[in-house]
Parts: structure tokens; sequence; C-alpha cells
């Protein structure tokens, strides 16, 4: 069974700090996905890395899949209050039809 | 494209009664998904289908959780009968599963209680 432990499991700073949160598996994932979840709604993806090494932004997120791709970072510059949201990562094994979920990061960015 | 639709939104009943959860997938995705999600477990795959066939129902709680997809574009998730350890928020998702990716669209989720 594949695992990917996300840390921390909750973060709290203030407005205008960065931060970052982690991905980690000890196996080996040909994709990886990052969704950010607000309460009451369902988890809206942000962005897939496949190549390992592999470094995406999208405005003031960083994203990077590990050179062995079975870990992953998500960067956040300069937050702000609408970051809050739980952040999860979810791996994809081409031989199976399904993504593995880690269990999220809470994160509130307070103003 | 309107996205993943679910309904109903939320939904309250009594221990005993069947649910009925009910979700419209993006027009052309092959995977469909069912989620529960707890503050105490988080995210659980229930589900999953591939061109309407079950593929994967290990997640499945119990024997009194089934899951249908007659066709492309419906799929339902039914409790019969309903116990309060149900009570979560249920997701629906869809992906297009192409090269083995799945990135997933979901739905706005049903909130069920059961009392």
């Amino acid at each position: 069974t594949q695992l990917l432990e996300q840390s921390p499991q909750f973060l709290s700073i203030q407005e205008g700090e960065n931060l970052t949160v982690y991905c980690n598996s000890s196996s080996v994932f040909s994709s990886l996905q990052w969704y950010r979840q607000e309460p009451g709604e369902g988890p809206v993806l942000l962005v897939t890395v496949v190549t390992g090494g592999e470094v995406k932004k999208l405005k003031r997120l960083t994203f990077q899949f590990g050179d062995a791709r079975k870990d992953s970072s998500l960067h956040i510059t300069a937050a702000q209050p609408g970051d809050t949201g739980l952040y999860l990562c979810a791996g994809d094994d081409s031989n199976a039809g399904k993504s593995t979920f880690g269990d999220g990061t809470t994160l509130t960015v307070k103003p | 494209d309107a996205g993943v639709i679910q309904s109903p939104r939320h939904e309250v009943t009594e221990m005993g009664q069947e649910v009925t959860l009910r979700c419209k997938p993006i027009s052309g995705h092959d995977y469909l998904f069912w989620y529960r999600q707890t503050m105490m477990r988080g995210l659980e795959l229930l589900i999953y289908f591939n061109n309407n066939v079950p593929i994967d129902d290990s997640g499945m709680p119990e024997d009194r959780f089934s899951a249908k997809m007659p066709n492309a574009s419906f799929s339902t998730l039914k409790i019969q009968p309903s116990e309060p350890r149900d009570s979560a928020v249920y997701f629906c998702a869809s992906s297009l599963g192409d090269r083995g990716r799945h990135e997933q669209y979901f739905g706005p989720g049903t909130r069920l209680t059961v009392t």
C-alpha cells in the first residue's frame, strides 16, 4: 500500500510570512497533484508535477517534485488570508487507476 | 462545463433510513470516484469506476454501502440502513485518467447527518 505523509499537519502564520509544506512517501509516483480545499467546498486542483526535479510556479506558490519522485513540497511566498485552507497532495501510480491522498496540511493565515 | 454536480448538498436523516447520494461527472471523463471525508479519518476513497464499471470497492466500509453507475453521466451511492457513524461529507470526483494521471475534479460534496 502506498502512503503519503504530509507535514506539518497544522500551520498558523501571519500574513506576509513564507511557508513550506511537505509531502513524503517511500513509494515512487508517476505524477503528483496538489489540491486546496476551502471550508464547505470540495478540493480544487492546483497543479500536477510529473518529472523528477520539476518545479512549477503558480503566482506566489512554488511546487517541487523530488528527484526520485517520492516526495514533493509546496512553498508559499508572502502568504495571504486567502491562502487559508486544507492542502492535499495526491500521488498517481501509472499501474493503478486511482490516486493516493495524504492527510493534508491545514493552513491558517491571520491578517 | 458545469463541473461535477452532486445532490443533495445537505441530507439529514434518522438512523435506519435509506440515503441516496447522486453525482453527475464532467462529460468525457472516464473515471468516477466516491470519497468520504471526516475530521478523524480525512479523505477516504470508497469506490471508483472506469467507463461505468466498478474497479475497486475495497474502501466501501460495509455491505450497507452500495454504488452504481448506470451510464457515463450518472452515479449513485446508497447507504441502507444508515447509522450515525456514517455522518460525513461525501464527495464525488471525476477524471480523464489520461496517461495514468488522475487530475481529479471534485463536486461540492453532500453533507450527511444521521441522527
